[in-house]
């Protein structure tokens, strides 16, 4: 089954704070795509990575840093130093290969991430 | 930047009427989407789109749902009959391709069947 598990529900830190959201995957292809999508409170999806299976590096861009374990299907995000306007739901989704012909994303739950002033 | 524009924001419909939720894709890209998200909930996929034909559909995506592209920029997704069950904020998405590129989403319309 393909699935994507994002356990926390929410999460709440004060600013300036690190934090780390996880998500777990599933899926029985050696081929597929991750992606992280953040959903301010405007409501708009905005994407922010995406990830193929094949490619273990950790990315950084800024405050956000990824990190992609295959040996634990996890691709977990990491804002540093948080700031208010982080907060926001972010889904983790997964495409995977059998998908590559029609696109279709599988989000997870999604986390609410609170940063307080 | 190039996005994907949606229109209405927000539509308050009866149960039982029409709805035609509108979308323009990012110019170039010639594959599209709609998503659904219930309030509070996850994203939804409904329907892959490619060149005038629907590639995927969820089991979501029954007989009351029907997506078009009625010229060379809009995508629509119409619901027949609505229910009170379609409440929910509805995605439009575009890509350049299924596979490797990532999917871009609009604002999203808000609709509220009562």
């Amino acid at each position: 089954a393909q699935k994507v598990t994002q356990a926390q529900t929410e999460i709440s830190v004060v600013e300036k704070e690190d934090v780390t959201l996880d998500c777990v995957y599933e899926t029985r292809d050696t081929t597929y795509y991750l992606f992280w999508y953040k959903q301010p409170p405007s409501g708009e999806l905005v994407f922010l990575i995406r990830r193929n299976s094949f490619d273990e590096q950790n990315e950084i861009s800024g405050r956000y840093s990824w990190n992609f374990q295959k040996s634990t299907s996890s691709f977990n995000f990491t804002i540093t130093a948080s700031q208010v306007v982080d907060s926001a739901v972010y889904f983790c989704a997964l495409k995977h290969y059998r998908s590559s012909n029609t696109g279709k994303l599988i989000f997870g739950q999604g986390t609410t991430l609170q940063v307080k002033p | 930047e190039p996005e994907v524009t949606q229109t209405p924001s927000h539509q308050v419909t009866q149960m039982g009427q029409e709805v035609i939720l509108r979308c323009v894709p990012i110019s170039n890209h010639l594959y599209f989407y709609w998503y659904r998200q219930i309030l509070g909930q996850k994203v939804e996929f409904l329907v892959s789109f490619y060149n005038n034909e629907i590639s995927e559909k969820s089991e979501i995506f029954d007989d009351q749902f029907s997506v078009e592209r009625p010229d060379g920029s809009n995508f629509t997704l119409k619901i027949r009959s609505t229910k009170l069950e379609d409440s929910a904020m509805y995605f439009c998405a575009s890509s350049e391709n299924y596979s490797t590129r990532e999917a871009f989403f609009g604002q999203g319309t808000r609709l509220t069947v009562v």
